[in-house]
């Protein structure tokens, strides 16, 4: 099964740091983009971050909101990618969602088309 | 950034009812567009693509289309299933930009 799944979410304070992971299954991870997007209580999407394959570069773009903050890594030889959360804020209290991105044919990212469940990010004191 | 507004917030409609939900982006997007399904507590889950593919095993009933700024995206027969909320998202350029979402409830 085509999959991914998110996972290190939890409770942090205010100005500590947090790593979630995104591990895929049942394609090569190698060949898409990872995405994260999130999604606080009650409100809508979100865009976080990208990370493009090696294939076109491996480098990462990122939201203003936390582009000073996060990170995005990825180990393909375990199909995992990472989002790396430091001097987290309340405001990025969030269920935090990765998705695979495909390229078409010219490079271009074509969809986001396979999502995880979640993983809950609180950030409070 | 580029803006994205959906109309309308809400939609009640009762099953068989064809609905439309309207997307507009605040600077040409090409067909850089994509239409996602969210019920509550779940992940969205994507139906359309570039403004008008249907992706894979998403039923019929939805098509979606338009470029630019002005896309739609239809239901044709509401089904029980779909009472959902639907968001549009660009991708044209970064910061990937979504709507406001559009809730379709039961009248």
């Amino acid at each position: 099964e085509v999959q991914v799944v998110e996972s290190g979410g939890g409770l942090v304070q205010p100005g500590r740091s947090l790593r979630l992971s995104c591990t895929a299954s049942g394609f090569t991870f190698g060949d898409y983009a990872v995405t994260w997007f999130r999604q606080a209580a009650g409100k809508g999407l979100e865009w976080v971050g990208v990370i493009r394959s090696k294939a076109y570069g491996g480098t990462t773009v990122f939201a203003a909101s936390v582009e000073d903050r996060f990170t995005i890594s990825r180990d393909d030889s375990k199909s995992v990618a990472y989002l790396q959360m430091n001097s987290l804020e309340t405001e990025d209290t969030a269920v935090y969602y990765c998705a695979r991105g495909v390229y078409d044919s010219s490079g271009y990212l074509d969809t986001f088309d396979i999502w995880g469940q979640g993983t809950v990010v609180t950030v409070s004191s | 950034d580029i803006q994205m507004t959906q109309s309308p917030y809400t939609v009640s409609a009762s099953v068989g009812d064809r609905v439309t939900i309207t997307c507009r982006a605040s600077q040409s997007i090409s067909n850089w567009l994509a239409w996602y399904q969210q019920k509550p507590g779940k992940a969205p889950k994507l139906l359309i693509y570039k403004a008008s593919n249907v992706e894979s095993g998403v039923p019929s009933r939805f098509s979606g289309s338009g470029s630019g700024t002005e896309f739609t995206l239809t239901i044709s027969s509401l089904q029980p299933d779909d009472f959902a909320t639907y968001y549009c998202q660009q991708y044209r350029r970064y910061p990937l930009t979504f709507g406001g979402g559009t809730k379709v409830e039961i009248k």
